[in-house]
């Protein structure tokens, strides 16, 4: 079965740190997204990707880095960890922008 | 500034019983809406849709009301379960299949199902 899974689903990292979230789907979908879900703010769009080489910014993009050099793969990187960045993260995809996106089981991401 | 909008972050009914959960949107240019359900510890699964064609959809026990003057939309569980017990997440989408378009979420209601 077609899938996108997320790496790691758990991560514990130190203030200043670089952490990649990987997000792998095998769905061939063009469109890719990362989410952040925060209690209190529901689910909030850090960056998105229509196509390989094509990204753009979301709601909640400062901090963030993305690539998209493959259509299956769309890491998200933080460039240097911020307490406020611990969250759950999801990324997600979906075969036209505003259609039905799939989401992953998610990345929990504690920053001490 | 949220467009779309989940004003009640929680809501509990009886096993049995009907559960509605509302949404409300400002985006008049949103021709699309979704409902979502979430697990603790799992990612977002979709759960179902309507177009702004429409203002009924049906799926089992899910139903999906649009009422497009009012910019408002609402999910009815008939009947509730206990398995119902997440956070649901009401979307909207603009210019479906545009590269202009995506999806916004409201922040979530949390149901709980008690037996």
């Amino acid at each position: 079965d077609a899938e996108i899974t997320q790496s790691p689903r758990h991560k514990i990292t130190e203030t200043g740190r670089q952490v990649t979230l990987a997000c792998h789907q095998t769905w061939n979908h063009n469109n890719m997204f990362w989410y952040r879900q925060d209690l209190g703010h529901g689910l909030r769009l850090i960056y998105y990707s229509a196509a390989a080489d094509i990204t753009d910014k979301g709601e909640v993009p400062d901090g963030y880095v993305v690539s998209r050099s493959k259509t299956e793969n769309f890491p998200l990187t933080l460039e240097s960890a911020t307490r406020s960045q611990t969250s759950v993260y999801f990324c997600a995809s979906s075969e036209t922008p505003g259609n039905t996106i799939y989401f992953g089981e998610g990345s929990w991401l504690t920053v001490v | 500034d949220q467009q779309v909008k989940q004003n009640s972050p929680s809501l509990s009914v009886q096993e049995g019983r009907i559960s509605i959960l509302n949404c409300d949107y400002t985006n008049s240019m949103f021709d699309y809406f979704l409902w979502y359900k979430k697990y603790p510890a799992e990612g977002p699964t979709f759960l179902i849709s309507i177009s702004s064609i429409k203002d009924k959809n049906e799926d089992g026990r899910f139903t999906v009301f649009l009422n497009k003057s009012a910019k408002h939309l609402s999910l009815h569980i008939v009947p509730s379960q206990p398995g119902d017990s997440a956070v649901y997440f009401c979307a909207a989408a603009a210019d479906r299949g545009s590269t202009l378009g995506r999806l916004y979420f409201g922040r979530g209601t949390q149901l709980t199902v008690w037996p």
